[in-house]
């Protein structure tokens, strides 16, 4: 079984410019989540989304990030503009429930990340 | 606020020797736990988790001990291998069982 992709796998970019990261979940699964992981930190849940609509995005600091899942599968994040502190590995995960009985179902499958420095 | 924390940072073992890592959060609430593994490069990879109905969870090498008295949780990890080698972390899940993480335990297994 194929698992969480994302690409690109490292960027650099300058401060004030955007970008966008792109996640395709595991086949099926429902729920696809993003995460940023600061260096030396745990993973900070962004946004969650439950098929194409979002579930829980409280912690995205919606002024300079935004993330769709148009079509409930896909899903995009992008910075603009990006600011120094946004350099992080950004997770995407997917898992075939949406987290509320904690069974096998809501095991979150995690893709490589993505590698941001923002200069 | 409430925190989900790790005691040490680091933990170096030697090939076959046990490994314990801990964790204590602060929120009563948590009632759904989860140890992950995160090697170089590569998204955190789920292990083994527990419920707060229970006390102990065995896996393949694994067990998790849960002490809700003293809101302590413990990855045991027997006969530890240089594969083992990795950031582990603790995290919690409220009634959504979205998982909150810890900063993470790096262990370093010696050949």
């Amino acid at each position: 079984e194929a698992g969480v992709a994302q690409s690109p796998r490292y960027k650099i970019i300058e401060k004030r410019q955007s970008v966008a990261f792109w996640c395709n979940p595991i086949s099926g699964h429902a729920t696809l989540y993003w995460y940023q992981q600061i260096l030396g930190q745990g993973p900070k849940l962004l946004i969650q989304f439950q098929n194409n609509g979002v579930v829980d995005d409280s912690q995205l600091p919606k002024d300079r990030f935004s993330a769709e899942r148009l079509k409930g599968v896909d899903s995009t994040l992008k910075i603009q503009p990006a600011k120094l502190e946004d350099s992080a590995v950004y997770l995407c995960a997917s898992s075939l429930d949406r987290g509320l009985t904690g069974g096998p179902s809501d095991t979150q499958y995690f893709g490589p990340g993505t590698r941001l420095t923002v200069l | 606020g409430e925190s989900v924390g790790l005691h040490l940072p680091t933990l170096s073992v030697q090939e076959g020797d046990n490994s314990i890592i801990n964790c204590a959060y602060s929120n009563s609430a948590s009632d759904y736990f989860i140890w992950y593994k995160q090697e170089s490069g590569k998204g955190p990879q789920f292990i083994i988790d527990i419920r707060s109905n229970m006390d102990k969870r065995q896996g393949q090498r694994v067990t998790v001990l849960l002490n809700k008295t003293v809101k302590h949780l413990s990855l045991q990890i027997a006969a530890t291998q240089p594969g083992d080698s990795a950031v582990y972390f603790c995290a919690e899940g409220g009634g959504s069982y979205i998982p909150t993480f810890g900063r993470g335990t790096s262990l370093i297994v010696h050949p």
